[in-house]
């Protein structure tokens, strides 16, 4: 069985810091992992995946995550957080070649960036 | 352009009624999704279809029926056996190519209460 885990409800960071948004996952196999962003109100927006190769991997919007196979963990990354980025964060996780078996998400994790 | 449209923005229901929301896609995705969001909970599948006219149930879909007639087409109906409809839902597409699609694109949700 896939799942995900995301440990914080909600993560609080200044503008102009920088920001961590957790994950944890897991999955028979390889995990093909995915961040979505969500504002008030709205669908979810992708922001980035992971399937192979390097593990930092870079999205939209100047953000990036760190897949670490050990620790079966994709976190979210910003160098420099903005007040817009505000929103609630889903990570979520297939196992590679599972066909095309649906994507299980995290509980999502509220970021708040403070000005 | 292309993408998913959610009928309606907002729904109430009375109890007792079946209700059904709509989603349409025009990105000729095989694969279509609905998800429930309740605060907290995350994401939570309630039914998906990679095909026409074949559908699976996902973890909740006690009190929810489907149909695809039509490959862009996904309505999902919420009967008066669900007991607690009130939610946001999430319909969602992805092309059946395997790993390197962008995972899902979301619709921008249907808010359901019950009055």
């Amino acid at each position: 069985a896939q799942s995900v885990a995301q440990p914080e409800d909600q993560v609080n960071v200044a503008e102009g810091n920088p920001l961590t948004v957790k994950c944890t996952y897991s999955v028979s196999g390889n995990p093909y992992l995915f961040w979505y962003v969500q504002y008030p109100n709205r669908g979810l927006q992708f922001l980035l995946k992971y399937i192979t190769g390097d593990n930092l991997v870079k999205g939209s919007y100047g953000f990036e995550a760190e897949f670490n196979k050990s620790q079966t963990s994709f976190h979210l990354k910003k160098p420099s957080a903005l007040v817009s980025d505000s929103a609630l964060y889903f990570c979520a996780v297939r196992a590679l070649n599972s066909g095309n078996t649906p994507l299980v998400f995290g509980k999502g994790t509220r970021l708040s960036v403070i000005a | 352009d292309g993408g998913i449209t959610q009928s309606p923005k907002y729904l109430f229901r009375k109890e007792g009624q079946n209700v059904t929301l709509s989603c349409e896609q025009n990105l000729n995705h095989d694969a279509m999704y609905w998800y429930r969001q309740d605060p907290g909970q995350g994401l939570r599948l309630i039914y998906y279809s990679q095909i026409v006219n074949d559908f699976q149930k996902g973890d909740i879909a006690e009190g929810y029926s489907v149909s695809r007639e039509k490959k862009e087409s996904f309505p999902l109906t919420v009967t008066s056996a669900q007991k607690n409809p009130t939610a946001f839902y999430l319909c969602a597409s992805t092309p059946l190519t395997g790993p390197g699609d962008d995972g899902y694109t979301f619709g921008a949700g249907t808010r359901l209460t019950v009055v």
